[in-house]
């Protein structure tokens, strides 16, 4: 098993670009999340789902987008990217809703310029 | 709100040199409190799981500890590969979310 794989790991954008990063499971997971990461901050959730088809905001969700058509995967789309976006972001998986732990993914690193 | 708070930011040690890391924690009720190891350029991996005051978890040179108010992750006679970022994080009854802490940096010199 992979577990949970995210791509790309680094990328550069300038302002206003769009781009989306990708993450996919291969352990069956219902529950999927995507986190940032920021220096001297705690991890931050941005969006998750539950199951394929449904999605909900976490904790900072503006300037992001996600969708899950298939339980394996749960992209998030930058829509217009932003300085204040340059971030380590995280995609994460668990069996079902609430259930621990989490599994992470190694990372997206992203530059906004 | 639901809040973390770890300490210290950093720590150095010689290898062999125990001592213990703090996890300060409020929630509305707690449902579980977790740790990670973050290794540079990698994703968090899990460790332990607490559930109730006074339970107690070990793997290897780790043990963790949970009071009603703080986690206490001991590590016993470090080695350098020890050396890692460590988090901490809650889970309140009925939410989705993980609240995490900043990270212990962890550096265990030999």
């Amino acid at each position: 098993n992979a577990g949970v794989t995210q791509t790309p790991k680094f990328q550069v954008l300038k302002t206003g670009q769009s781009m989306t990063l990708q993450c996919a499971q291969d352990m069956n997971h219902e529950y999927m999340s995507w986190y940032r990461q920021d220096p001297g901050m705690g991890l931050r959730l941005i969006h998750y789902s539950v199951g394929a088809g449904i999605t909900d905001q976490g904790e900072v969700p503006n300037g992001y987008n996600v969708s899950r058509s298939t339980t394996e995967d749960f992209p998030l789309r930058l829509l217009s990217a932003a300085p204040s976006q340059t971030s380590v972001y995280f995609c994460a998986s668990s069996l079902r809703q609430g259930a621990q732990p989490q599994h992470f993914g190694d990372g997206t690193r992203l530059s906004i310029l | 709100e639901d809040q973390v708070t770890q300490s210290p930011e950093a720590l150095r040690l010689q290898e062999g040199e125990s001592s213990s890391l703090n996890c300060s924690y409020t929630v509305s009720g707690l449902r579980g409190l977790f740790w990670y190891r973050q290794d540079p350029g990698k994703g968090p991996e899990f460790l332990f799981t607490l559930y109730s005051a006074g339970e107690e978890k070990e793997k290897e040179r780790l043990k963790a500890t949970l009071t009603k108010k703080e986690s206490f992750l001991h590590i016993t006679a470090p080695k350098p590969e020890d050396s890692a970022t460590y988090l901490c994080a809650v889970q309140a009854y009925g939410a989705q979310k993980l609240v995490f802490g900043q990270g212990t940096r962890l550096t265990i010199n030999p």
